[in-house]
């Protein structure tokens, strides 16, 4: 299957402090991807489509101003977690769907952040 | 009801057993399904896609679909210990987004 890469892959950040993680498609351009999040042993919740060149598309109850997305290139796209706080400690995790197929999704290998 | 539908489990079978995992889904007009599998604090890992009905076989994988039933599902020959992990079934939404509605999995353990 494709790569998709995602760091860091851990973080520990003092509430209040910004958070950035960086998700990038190795195998294919990815004008589409998208940012999860699970808490443990909890389904995959969708938080957002990054879109590339465009604004990302948040779904219901995701704060934008908090969770702000970039997708700047086609391998790249980023989730920073601004002024985070402990209820936001989860595992955050990126994919990429590829054009090339069934617009299938390869996931990164995931970021657990912890704010203390 | 839930857009995509899977049994939590766990489902628990004997070492060399097929192990066979099922999903409904809602939305007629999907077109695509996916298994994922996810061991614990891992990410999801693609296993198979299938967009039409009938079976399509890769390995010890054999992912089944019927669009009139509404239901695809997932069989696994020859189980193994290491096969124990939550499998996530998947469609396309009807959008043309390209997000996936995901079920909430159901936890499979192979019993050595």
């Amino acid at each position: 299957g494709a790569v998709v890469s995602q760091h860091p892959s851990r973080v520990i950040c003092k509430s209040g402090t910004s958070v950035k993680i960086e998700c990038r498609s190795l195998d294919f351009q990815a004008t589409t991807m998208f940012w999860y999040r699970q808490f443990p042993k909890k389904s995959l919740m969708l938080m957002a489509t990054s879109n590339e060149g465009s604004k990302a598309t948040y779904e219901q109850g995701v704060e934008k101003d908090k969770f702000l997305i970039n997708h700047a290139s086609l391998t790249l796209s980023t989730l920073t977690v601004t002024s985070a706080h402990p209820e936001d400690s989860s595992f955050y995790i990126c994919s990429a769907a590829n054009p090339g197929g069934l617009y299938e999704q390869y996931f990164g290998p995931g970021t657990r952040l912890t704010v203390t | 009801q839930k857009e995509v539908e899977q049994n939590s489990g766990p489902l628990s079978v004997p070492e060399g057993a097929i192990a066979s995992l099922n999903c409904t889904y809602s939305d007629r007009g999907s077109q695509s399904f996916f298994w994922y599998r996810q061991y614990s604090g891992k990410s999801p890992e693609l296993i198979m896609f299938i967009y039409s009905n009938g079976d399509k076989e890769d390995g010890r994988f054999t992912a089944q679909l019927n669009k009139a039933s509404q239901y695809v599902s997932l069989l696994i020959r020859d189980s193994q210990p290491s096969d124990s992990a939550t499998y996530l079934c998947a469609v396309n939404g009807r959008d043309s987004s390209y997000k996936l509605i995901f079920g909430s999995g159901t936890r499979l353990l192979v019993r050595p």
